[in-house]
């Protein structure tokens, strides 16, 4: 059935440093792909998405890659902040439809 | 301009007894979800309304489960006969036909 793999499970990184969040998925008429962020006892927010006619797509200090043929895509952080710090969700959908989420990803940003 | 909202913010009911969670989506948002995260765990779909379409219920886990949306808009999950495992956040999603899915704040349900 469809699923997403997500990796690693844990992260943490220096402030300043580079976080990378990696993402499998199964299915391949997938076409949709969001990343969430999800604080301690807060809802899920939607941070970035992008769809399966684009390869990358940034916003400030926030990317992701997508690369179709393997099924992966990526989320990039740059510069992280200590507010960076949380659980952060990839998933994949054929758009309009149900989320398929990975497992998710704790990041902690150290001062 | 508002928000998913979601009723109650918590419920916490005995096991046997029945529950209804309700879910408020963003106006003119024709797409609405419901997922289930248990604690620590990720994200669960449960079922998905869009538009006037038949719901997707693929993600239901059993029969106790049972989902509506009046009118296209709001929607009111129920659980019967609850089971201690059962216990989790829901959460309400709702997006446009086509667009990023928006989540509630979530009702923690706790089955003693």
């Amino acid at each position: 059935g469809e699923n997403v793999e997500q990796h690693p499970s844990t992260l943490s990184v220096q402030e300043g440093d580079s976080a990378v969040i990696k993402c499998t998925y199964s299915d391949s008429a997938s076409n949709y792909f969001p990343w969430y962020k999800q604080e301690l006892g807060k809802r899920p927010q939607l941070i970035i998405d992008i769809r399966s006619n684009v390869g990358e797509k940034k916003d400030q200090r926030i990317a992701v890659t997508l690369n179709k043929t393997a099924k992966h895509f990526s989320l990039h952080i740059t510069e992280t902040q200590p507010e960076d710090s949380a659980v952060y969700f990839c998933a994949a959908s054929i758009q309009g439809g149900k989320l398929i989420f990975g497992q998710g990803t704790e990041l902690s940003v150290k001062p | 301009g508002a928000g998913v909202s979601q009723s109650p913010s918590n419920k916490v009911t005995e096991k046997g007894k029945d529950v209804e969670l309700r879910c408020d989506p963003i106006s003119g948002h024709t797409a609405l979800y419901w997922y289930r995260q248990s604690l620590g765990q990720g994200l669960e779909f449960l079922i998905y309304f869009q538009g006037n379409s038949a719901p997707d219920k693929s993600g239901l886990p059993s029969d106790r489960f049972s989902a509506e949306r009046t009118g296209g808009s709001v929607s009111t999950l129920t659980i019967q006969r609850t089971q201690q495992e059962d216990s989790a956040v829901y959460l309400c999603a709702s997006s446009l036909e086509v667009g990023g899915q928006y989540f509630g704040p979530g009702t923690r349900l706790t089955v003693t």
